[in-house]
């Protein structure tokens, strides 16, 4: 029954791999995101799509890219990873882009990313 | 820039209360938001705030001075399991949140 479920939760892997991560919503809201908190626990918007089409996207390398295949799904690629990219991967949905209450965003358990 | 304040930790006592403040420089205001995060988990959603005033939910209530740029979050009866950093994020006019680092609470006994 889980809302935002992100999968998976612990990631360790080489510099120079590739890598994703997934994430599901099952709350029927039209807005997915993705945020990297670093070490220092400082959320970062990375991207946002709203029935699956890009809103947002903030300057992060292009290793980085997004995929929505459909507006409760949301994955993230990550190319040839670097050591700072380690850091905690946030999924998170909200019901819409604007408007208080339908902006409140629920988030996924997180996937910690750990590259050596 | 866009920028908000928030103290990085505080300390208060089981069953005290405690006032978490927020300041916020932002291009313009559509809601504060406040979150709570729990060491190694989510995000999540406390309190909204539009209006200028106070909020009140249950042991926690929020406050926002439009006009000051100020927000403060108020947690009353504090219990240990309160022990968690709390996210103050202001929605801009271009209906972004903008994030502060976040206050990490600790709860003595």
């Amino acid at each position: 029954d889980t809302a935002v479920s992100q999968t998976p939760k612990y990631l360790v892997t080489q510099m120079g791999n590739d890598k994703s991560i997934k994430c599901e919503q099952n709350l029927g809201h039209d807005t997915m995101y993705w945020y990297k908190q670093d070490s220092k626990k400082f959320l970062k918007i990375m991207f946002s799509y709203n029935n699956k089409e890009l809103i947002i996207n903030e300057t992060v390398p292009n290793r980085f890219s997004p995929k929505s295949p459909d507006k409760a799904h949301l994955n993230l690629h990550i190319n040839s990873l670097e050591l700072g990219d380690s850091a905690v991967y946030f999924c998170a949905s909200s019901q819409d882009t604007r408007g208080g209450g339908a902006n409140v965003l629920t988030f996924g358990a997180g996937s910690r990313l750990t590259v050596l | 820039g866009q920028n908000i304040d928030q103290p990085t930790e505080m300390t208060a006592t089981e069953g005290a209360i405690v006032q978490i403040n927020c300041t916020y420089q932002t291009s313009g205001f559509n809601g504060l938001f406040w979150y709570q995060q729990h060491a190694g988990e989510a995000p999540t959603f406390l309190s909204y705030n539009v209006l200028d005033g106070l909020e009140e939910k249950g042991r926690f209530s929020s406050f926002l001075s439009r006009s000051k740029g100020y927000s403060y979050l108020l947690l009353k009866e504090l219990q240990m399991k309160d022990s968690a950093s709390y996210l103050c994020a202001v929605m801009d006019s271009n209906y972004q949140l903008i994030w502060g680092a976040g206050t990490k609470l600790i709860i003595k006994p």
